[in-house]
């Protein structure tokens, strides 16, 4: 299995600023996600973050929006820029380790006010 | 595309009765499934996945190509069962998820 931590755990922030999250995992992984669970909702994929080179996003969302850093295999930043109430979710990074199986971090919970 | 479709949000029974989450799925490749579990205040962790068949912690799940379903099963429900469960579904290296059921296990 693989450990992961985020950080921070929760946050509370003003209207269009940003906020970094960062995902730290106790052993090299190739596979790194980044989710999204909006209050009441089901998890939604932002971007799969690959190291050395750009991030994957899904539809729907966008690098200008979600920039995502990745410099090794161990460690990778989700900014959530310019926000808006609309971004205020719990934001999750997961990655692929023991064969194929995908563990989770703890989530960081955002409030935009 | 991938979806997967929980019909349940919400699940409620007694302790001791059997138990059965509800799951279907669309894909069209070859499909592997997962169902996810999240107990109050802690993480989402892995409960079980189709191709390893194993139970665990009591629960079952077999894969019906035919109905497209992936039915989560326990025969007797326990109060530590209570959480919100996730079906999910791997297909072109990207993980789905389904809506969620929230299982609520009565004394």
């Amino acid at each position: 299995s693989a450990v992961i931590s985020q950080k921070p755990s929760r946050d509370i922030c003003q209207r269009g600023t940003s906020l970094t999250i960062q995902c730290q995992v106790d052993s090299q992984v190739t596979m790194m996600f980044w989710y999204r669970q909006q209050p009441g909702q089901s998890l939604t994929l932002i971007a799969t973050a690959n190291q050395g080179s750009e991030a994957t996003y899904e539809s729907g969302f966008v690098i200008d929006k979600f920039p995502i850093s990745r410099p090794n295999l161990t460690f990778s930043t989700l900014t959530v820029s310019n926000m808006s109430p609309e971004d205020s979710s719990i934001y999750l990074c997961s990655v692929v380790a023991s064969g194929d199986t995908q563990y989770f971090g703890p989530g960081t919970r955002l409030t935009v006010l | 595309a991938q979806r997967v479709t929980q019909p349940e949000k919400l699940l409620s029974v007694f302790k001791g009765a059997p138990v059965e989450l509800k799951c279907n799925y669309s894909y069209s490749g070859s499909p592997e499934l997962f169902w996810y579990v999240q107990y109050s205040r802690q993480r989402l962790q892995l409960l079980l996945r189709h191709i390893s068949r194993e139970s665990i912690k009591g629960f079952t799940a077999d894969l019906n190509k035919g109905e497209t379903s992936f039915h989560l099963k326990k025969p007797f429900a326990q109060e530590e069962d209570s959480a919100m469960y996730y079906c999910a579904l791997q297909g072109a290296q990207k993980l789905v998820f389904g809506q969620g059921t929230r299982l609520t296990i009565n004394p």
